[in-house]
């Protein structure tokens, strides 16, 4: 699986949008990335996963580079409730086997 | 998310006790997963169930022992524990082991051994 780097914190004012980035230089044709978040002393919670395309949904919007070395994770009105760390995976969908790899992360904090 | 469930979620307990953690899914998903997080530190997969059959055992002390009675239900059995067993303790399913990316965590068991 790729490698993917992060950086370890960012701040965010309350209502405005988070950017989340993600590098990922080793990505192959077939891996996905995927983000989750884990809320302090809370289990991981899935965010969204993409291949190549632009991916939206109720939580979040995923923007992928056109070469794939990089995504963007886009909350768009963060709130106080999104402060936690957020988890950049690459992955082959499918791939049995093997597991999740939860780096480090970034560590987001939303302020009033 | 509440389609996973864990109890208790909070625990103390002796080097010479017995305990259980439960976890229960929801979801009609196939695939259950042990995860320990010590503080400061990235999650470590435990143990893999796929359809009740355990697939995977990532070098785990014997003093924890799995069991999956059935495709909802995942129990860790805690025996002779150590201090440095003392972590968070995660379930989490997935539709079954191939669709394994998109996993749906419980809020956890946090454990302390005394």
């Amino acid at each position: 699986d790729a490698k993917t780097t992060q950086p370890p914190s960012m701040d965010c004012a309350e209502g405005r949008a988070a950017n989340l980035p993600c590098n990922h230089s080793t990505i192959s044709g077939n891996e996905y990335v995927y983000w989750y978040r884990q809320i302090h002393s809370q289990g991981p919670q899935y965010i969204i996963h993409g291949l190549k395309n632009n991916e939206t949904n109720e939580m979040a919007s995923l923007i992928i580079t056109e070469d794939r070395k990089s995504s963007t994770l886009i909350l768009p009105h963060a709130t106080l409730r999104d402060t936690a760390v957020y988890y950049c995976i690459v992955r082959v969908a499918g791939n049995q086997g093997g597991k999740l790899i939860f780096g480090q992360g970034t560590e987001l904090s939303v302020k009033p | 998310e509440t389609g996973v469930t864990q109890t208790p979620r909070h625990l103390v307990m002796g080097m010479t006790n017995k305990k259980s953690l439960k976890c229960e899914q929801h979801l009609g998903h196939n695939a259950m997963y042990w995860y320990k997080q010590s503080a400061k530190k990235p999650l470590e997969l435990m143990f893999v169930y796929n359809f009740k059959e355990q697939t995977e055992n990532n070098s785990v002390p014997s003093r924890f022992s799995p069991e999956c009675p059935n495709s909802s239900h995942l129990f860790l059995h805690l025996h002779t524990l150590q201090p440095e067993d003392s972590a968070l303790y995660l379930c989490a399913s997935s539709q079954d082991r191939v669709r394994m990316e998109t996993q749906y965590f419980g809020p956890g068991t946090r454990l302390l051994v005394l």
